[in-house]
């Protein structure tokens, strides 16, 4: 049984569409990331919620507007996509809020946007 | 803003060498110190990982080395095995950063058999 999960695992698009990719996490944690990986495997943190409440929004384009509609789900809405949007895109999850906060994230399998 | 400089960007060590990365991190907030792993076409996974009041954890082969003063830590791979191939990637981080991971450039480990 897939922790975090993510679909699709692979979009191919041409420039100027719209696309989503979700992610979906059962291991009943209160925050949720999307990082970013690029060509040269750079993770980098875009969005983090905690109990759907935005808690890190950190300098990514207007184009790219997550969404999560419970706890266990946060999606990414991407609008008008540029080639320099091709990456790989991760879901991550982790528990927070509690005596021990361990600070171990769990990710997803990635999913590979390429813009065309 | 460089908080992390992780080194070197790729290793090839022979079957059954030490692989030894490092990292070195700027905020002195930061009081965890992990490393996570990633295979080709899966997402990160936590490896190991240290808090400062000790200087040293050994699972099996994989040690993680703490030096507070000099703010470095670093990861050794003993007996290295070809499947170890995989990036390499320390994330410190600090108890209240709400798990806003800041990761290193990553190292790319070959294990060639």
């Amino acid at each position: 049984d897939t922790a975090v999960s993510q679909t699709p695992k692979y979009l191919v698009t041409q420039m100027g569409n719209d696309k989503s990719i979700k992610c979906e996490q059962n291991l009943g944690h209160d925050t949720m990331y999307w990082y970013k990986q690029d060509s040269k495997k750079f993770l980098k943190i875009m969005f983090s919620y905690n109990n759907k409440e935005l808690i890190i929004n950190e300098t990514v384009p207007n184009r790219f507007s997550p969404k999560s509609p419970d706890k266990a789900h946060l999606n990414l809405h991407i609008n008008s996509l540029e080639l320099g949007d091709s990456a790989v895109y991760f879901c991550a999850s982790s528990q927070v809020n509690k005596a021990e906060y361990t600070g171990e994230l769990f990710f997803g399998e990635g999913s590979r946007l390429t813009v065309l | 803003q460089q908080q992390v400089k992780q080194s070197p960007q790729s290793l090839i060590v022979q079957k059954g060498g030490i692989s030894i990365i490092n990292c070195a991190y700027e905020n002195t907030a930061f009081d965890y110190f992990p490393w996570y792993q990633q295979f080709p076409g899966k997402g990160p996974a936590l490896l190991i990982a240290i808090r400062p009041d000790v200087s040293e954890k050994k699972e099996g082969r994989f040690t993680i080395s703490f030096n507070k003063s000099a703010k470095q830590f670093s990861l050794h791979i003993m007996d290295s095995q070809p499947g170890d191939s995989a990036t390499y990637f320390c994330a410190p981080l600090g108890s209240s950063n709400t798990g806003k991971l800041i990761f290193g450039q990553g190292t790319t480990l070959q294990v060639k058999p």
